[in-house]
């Protein structure tokens, strides 16, 4: 298994450009999320996922869309990128519905700048 | 979910015990509780969960109080490669519109000193 797996490693935008990430998972997981994290700061939920077809905002959702069309991918996708989502963003996934055994397993991030 | 609160930061010496504590006053009864390190600006890293029962593994032990409103996670012996932000979160399992909110808090920046 690879895991979860999160491209590009890096990326420098201008303002106002659009572009997505990518997270992929091979563990068959029914939950994956978005997490962005800032220098010195923890991690913010952006965005997460129960399911295919299924997504809904965390605590910092403006400025990010998100969709899970299949269990294995879900792409986040920036609009028109902004100096403030200078940061490194982080993909997870967990087993789904009624697991009481789901840590998360976390991609190795991707490390966003925009000028 | 529940929020947690933990310190900022600890210190530890090599080879000591670390003992970081996790406050989660309004847990409530079917969720669990999970503990995560984030090494360098790595991805976070599962260490242990548990839901009223104390565990351990090959990585730490956890100590939940007989309330479930703290917990304790211990690395019995520390070393220099366990200094790193320590998370604490608690989570409902998955189900209708439950779990998947997950909010990770800012951690505890544990030091682990020569």
């Amino acid at each position: 298994n690879a895991g979860v797996t999160q491209t590009p490693k890096f990326q420098v935008l201008k303002t106002g450009q659009s572009m997505t990430l990518q997270c992929a998972q091979d563990m068959n997981h029914e939950y994956m999320s978005w997490y962005r994290q800032d220098p010195g700061m923890g991690l913010r939920l952006i965005h997460y996922s129960v399911g295919a077809g299924i997504t809904d905002q965390g605590e910092v959702p403006n400025g990010y869309n998100v969709s899970r069309s299949t269990t294995e991918d879900f792409p986040l996708r920036l609009l028109s990128a902004a100096p403030s989502q200078t940061s490194v963003y982080f993909c997870a996934s967990s087993y789904g519905v009624g697991s009481y055994n789901s840590p998360l397993h976390f991609g190795n991030g991707t490390r966003l700048t925009v000028t | 979910d529940a929020k947690t609160t933990q310190p900022p930061s600890m210190d530890c010496a090599e080879g000591r015990a670390a003992n970081l504590p996790c406050n989660h006053s309004t847990i409530s009864g079917n969720e669990y509780v999970y503990w995560y390190r984030q090494i360098h600006s790595q991805g976070p890293q599962y260490i242990i969960h548990g839901l009223k029962n104390n565990e351990t593994n090959e990585m730490a032990s956890l100590i939940i109080t007989e309330d479930r409103k703290s917990s304790t996670l211990i690395l019995p012996h520390a070393t220099l490669r366990d200094t790193a932000v320590y998370y604490c979160i608690v989570r409902v399992p998955l189900g209708g519109n439950q779990g998947g909110k997950l909010i990770f808090g800012q951690g505890t920046e544990l030091s682990v000193k020569p």
